[in-house]
């Protein structure tokens, strides 16, 4: 069973907008995390953002946020202010904790943004 | 600038050559970790290492080999290796296996099998 869902394969965007990838997820664990990954096309991944499953508050970092409902069992990344530089792949993952040691992905959303 | 370095960032090989990738982190993270991506696809978890010993194989094939020297490096031996092979090898580390911390990865090997 897929436990992590990326439904958009592509998205575009102008820059200065805002934009939302979406991500849902799929365990019956407790206790997990949800992270969010960029991939440039030069290939690094790129840590964005970390939403732990006991955490009430929607997770923050700069022009990243997390839309975390958990009863959807929902993840999605919010990019506010779209830059040129934000063109990338974007991946979702969760690891679940105690279970072993894996990152699980999703099969990642293009992000192309457009003066 | 990454915090985990990986080297070399291109390789070619032939399949009966053998070569090792390198990778180093100097954020005294215990845990490493070996992936291997496909063009389009999600990165691949291949090995995982917690305190320079080999946790998880993902029934990776004997011909890439891992090692862990000490707490800050991470190799993967190659040998043999095939055309299906060709792909963005990355690296990543994090502070303990177990828990929620982020992996931080490197930029990865690109390795064009010929």
């Amino acid at each position: 069973a897929q436990k992590i869902t990326q439904t958009q394969p592509g998205m575009f965007v102008q820059e200065k907008e805002a934009v939302t990838l979406d991500c849902t997820y799929d365990t019956s664990d407790q206790s997990y995390g949800l992270f969010w990954y960029k991939q440039p096309s030069s290939g690094e991944m790129i840590f964005l953002i970390y939403q732990g499953s006991y955490d009430e508050q929607n997770a923050t970092e700069g022009r990243y946020s997390l839309n975390f409902q958990k009863a959807r069992k929902s993840a999605n990344l919010v990019i506010s202010a779209s830059q040129l530089g934000d063109s990338a792949m974007y991946f979702c993952a969760m690891r679940e904790i105690g279970n072993t040691d894996k990152l699980i992905f999703g099969t990642g959303t293009r992000l192309q943004v457009f003066p | 600038d990454t915090e985990v370095t990986q080297t070399p960032k291109h390789l070619v090989m032939g399949m009966t050559n053998k070569k090792s990738l390198k990778c180093e982190q100097h954020m005294g993270h215990r845990a490493m970790y070996w992936y291997k991506q496909k063009a389009k696809k999600p990165p691949e978890l291949m090995f995982v290492y917690s305190y320079e010993k080999l946790s998880i194989n993902e029934s990776v094939p004997s011909r890439f080999s891992p090692e862990c020297p000490n707490s800050s490096l991470l190799n993967l031996h190659l040998h043999a290796l095939q055309p299906e092979d060709s792909a963005l090898y990355l690296c990543a580390s994090s502070q303990e296996v177990a828990g929620v911390q982020p992996q931080h990865f490197g930029d990865g090997t690109r390795l064009s099998i010929l």
